[in-house]
């Protein structure tokens, strides 16, 4: 399986900040990666898909990048609808893997 | 829409079999997932069915066990969990591929999810 290690487990930020978290993978996944918001007793939620495709409805202050193995999730000025836990997800084999998740907590 | 149904508390070796019904999507067009979150823990795929059911796949840990399903004509996809055990205790969410016809394994909608606890 491939493994997904996501970095920070947590970082606190204030409202405005910009916010960068990383996903590394075991084995390339050229762009196949997601990420995902969930918020306390919520649903996960589609952000970005195929590394930096933004999903529809999703605040442009969210983007993505990267490829391979190594990937970002920036959140430009953060809001404070944003402090919630993130995860990334592989989509390029089965099993399909999920990172630990980061925790966006208020400074 | 997605609504599961079939969670519970359920002894060690027991069955369940969990539900989902679609709604204000063509349910027929789009493969399905399951996922599960254990209390208090990350996210865990457990189990994949293509748009048609022709094609199934399994996380090593469910394999086996779960047996993943669906009716097209009722809108409904179907998780069968044989043998549980305390440490699939979680609770599971059906989620619908971003992509019709192939799997495309993005998880653009998901259920509230239901609970199941699997306890003596």
């Amino acid at each position: 399986d491939i493994q997904m290690t996501q970095s920070p487990s947590s970082v606190s930020a204030s409202v405005g900040d910009r916010v960068t978290i990383t996903c590394r993978a075991s084995q390339g996944l050229a762009g196949w990666l997601a990420w995902y918001q969930q918020k306390p007793g919520k649903a996960p939620e589609l952000l970005i898909f195929a590394a930096s495709s933004l999903h529809s409805g999703v605040p442009s202050r969210f983007s993505g990048s990267g490829s391979g193995t190594d990937f970002t999730l920036t959140i430009n000025s953060l809001q404070p609808e944003d402090f919630a836990t993130y995860y990334c997800q592989q989509a390029k084999s089965f099993s399909l893997t999920f990172g630990g998740g980061t925790k966006v907590e208020i400074k | 829409q997605l609504v599961e149904s079939g969670g519970g508390v359920v002894q060690p070796g027991r069955s369940l079999r969990l539900s989902c019904a679609a709604s204000g999507f063509s349910f027929r067009l789009y493969g399905m997932h399951w996922v599960r979150q254990a209390p208090g823990k990350g996210l865990e795929w457990v189990a994949a069915i293509s748009y048609d059911g022709s094609k199934k796949y399994y996380a090593d840990s469910v394999k086996g066990r779960f047996t993943i399903s669906r009716d097209n004509s009722k809108n409904t996809l179907y998780v069968q969990m044989n043998s549980l055990r305390a440490e699939d205790t979680a609770v599971y969410s059906c989620a619908k591929d971003i992509s019709g016809s192939t799997l495309d394994n993005y998880f653009d909608y998901w259920g509230q999810g239901t609970l199941v606890t699997v306890s003596s």
